[in-house]
């Protein structure tokens, strides 16, 4: 059983759209995490999120990656203008705080360009 | 940054015996090293994991090992069953504040004949 659930399981979206991914915790923890996983590589940090802030981001989180967390609870990762590349699993992850502590990932959204 | 690389990129066991697969990285101010089993369609999954303080920890017959001086930690599966199957990622995170996020290794793909 996932520690977060992510909706939706699917999505596909035409180029040059934009798309909104979602992540629900099942507890209430502070720290949230995006990865990304291109079909057949490794699992990519995106960006960290504390407190309703960004606390760390990669290099792959450029200015069309945006997150926030609107009502308290569901965490977001929107992307403005997607484009083929962006195609990947999107996984939510949430932790606990200390750099020493584990991360649980979600199931996951797959993502599809057209 | 860090830099986790992992080895072999696909390993096949016969049910029973054991599997390791080892990973190295590149930064000496990593202090925590998870492990996790991902089977397909879902995310990953969190088996195990070891601090910088410890050398071995093991959990029924999963077992990681962590050289600091060398720079390099292992995952050790004993008694493999065909439930084993599935790919295996090792991670290193940064000390430092709780939003660090996990620098992955390239994954495991691990196959148990029957």
């Amino acid at each position: 059983e996932p520690e977060v659930t992510q909706t939706p399981s699917h999505q596909v979206t035409q180029m040059g759209q934009e798309v909104i991914l979602r992540c629900v915790p099942i507890s209430n923890h502070l720290y949230f995490y995006w990865y990304r996983q291109i079909l057949g590589q490794k699992v990519e940090f995106l960006v960290s999120f504390y407190n309703n802030e960004i606390s760390e981001k990669s290099e792959i989180f450029d200015d069309q990656f945006s997150v926030e967390r609107p009502d308290g609870s569901n965490f977001t990762l929107k992307i403005r203008s997607t484009k083929l590349e962006d195609s990947a699993m999107y996984f939510c992850a949430r932790g606990v705080g200390a750099s020493n502590q584990p991360q649980h990932f979600g199931d996951g959204t797959r993502l599809s360009i057209l | 940054g860090e830099n986790v690389e992992q080895h072999p990129s696909t390993l096949s066991v016969q049910e029973g015996d054991s599997a390791v697969i080892k990973c190295t990285y590149s930064d000496s101010a990593s202090n925590y090293f998870p492990w996790y089993k991902q089977e397909l369609g879902k995310g990953p999954q969190l088996i195990i994991d070891i601090r910088s303080n410890v050398g071995e920890k093991k959990d029924q017959r999963i077992a990681v090992t962590l050289n600091k001086t060398a720079k390099h930690f292992s995952l050790h599966i004993t008694e493999t069953q065909p439930e084993d199957s599935a790919v295996y990622f090792c991670a290193a995170r940064l000390t430092g504040g709780g939003a660090d996020g996990l620098t992955f290794g390239k994954g495991t793909h691990l196959i148990i004949q029957p």
